[in-house]
């Protein structure tokens, strides 16, 4: 049974051009969310997704950052004219059901994705 | 709002020396607690969690964690550390549909 699988794992993007970042989650797996980690800092969540729908984005950044999860295919994490300061690492995780406090769920991380923008 | 604080930055300990990384939580209801571990490079790994019962949680590698409602910590341990510890680690707070980070401790082991 696979994991959550990122690609790419590394990605290299001048500024001003975009960067996509995709994840496929466990098999089984309806929901999705994304972290940003900084560099020396810890994990920030950016947004919460399930199929079709967007459930969560209080950590996106207002500008340039979107996600989506079709029906069909990995999410995709889309970062438009990019700037030096979006270089990190771009985790994604899913879990086959929302986290509810008690219920065992747990989710799993995939690689992670590094952007650098150079 | 729920929030996680590691309050160590950076941590080293000599192979073979006791550890703990210490965290504290702020969240409404019951929380329930995880840590992480990230070696250069990687992903994370799950080391252990606690969602309800026995206070103390075994976890992979040889760790362990102790809820302490009291006092909203969830310290990670190791008795003795190995040279392959030498990670970042992450503790974690989750709620419904959610779930955040510390800043993380990274740990270094001297020979």
């Amino acid at each position: 049974n696979a994991g959550v699988m990122q690609n790419p794992r590394h990605l290299v993007r001048r500024r001003g051009q975009e960067a996509r970042l995709r994840c496929s989650p466990m098999k089984g797996h309806s929901h999705v969310y994304w972290y940003r980690q900084l560099p020396e800092e810890g994990l920030k969540f950016m947004v919460y997704l399930q199929k079709e729908n967007i459930i969560d984005e209080s950590g996106m950044p207002k500008e340039r950052f979107s996600a989506e999860f079709p029906k069909e295919g990995p999410s995709i994490l889309r970062i438009q004219q990019v700037v030096r300061g979006d270089s990190a690492a771009y985790f994604c995780a899913s879990s086959p059901r929302g986290i509810e406090v008690g219920s065992g769920n747990t989710i799993y991380f995939g690689e992670g994705s590094w952007l650098t923008v150079v | 709002a729920q929030s996680v604080t590691q309050p160590d930055i950076h941590i080293t300990v000599s192979e073979g020396a006791s550890l703990e990384l210490r965290c504290n939580y702020s969240y409404g209801a019951t929380p329930y607690l995880f840590w992480y571990v990230q070696s250069p490079g990687q992903g994370l790994q799950l080391l252990l969690k606690y969602f309800s019962g026995d206070t103390l949680v075994q976890g992979i590698k040889g760790f362990e964690a102790e809820f302490k409602r009291s006092q909203s910590s969830f310290n990670l341990r190791k008795p003795s550390v190995h040279w392959s510890d030498a990670a970042e680690y992450f503790c974690a707070v989750g709620g419904n549909n959610d779930m955040r980070f510390g800043a993380g401790t990274r740990l270094t082991v001297k020979p």
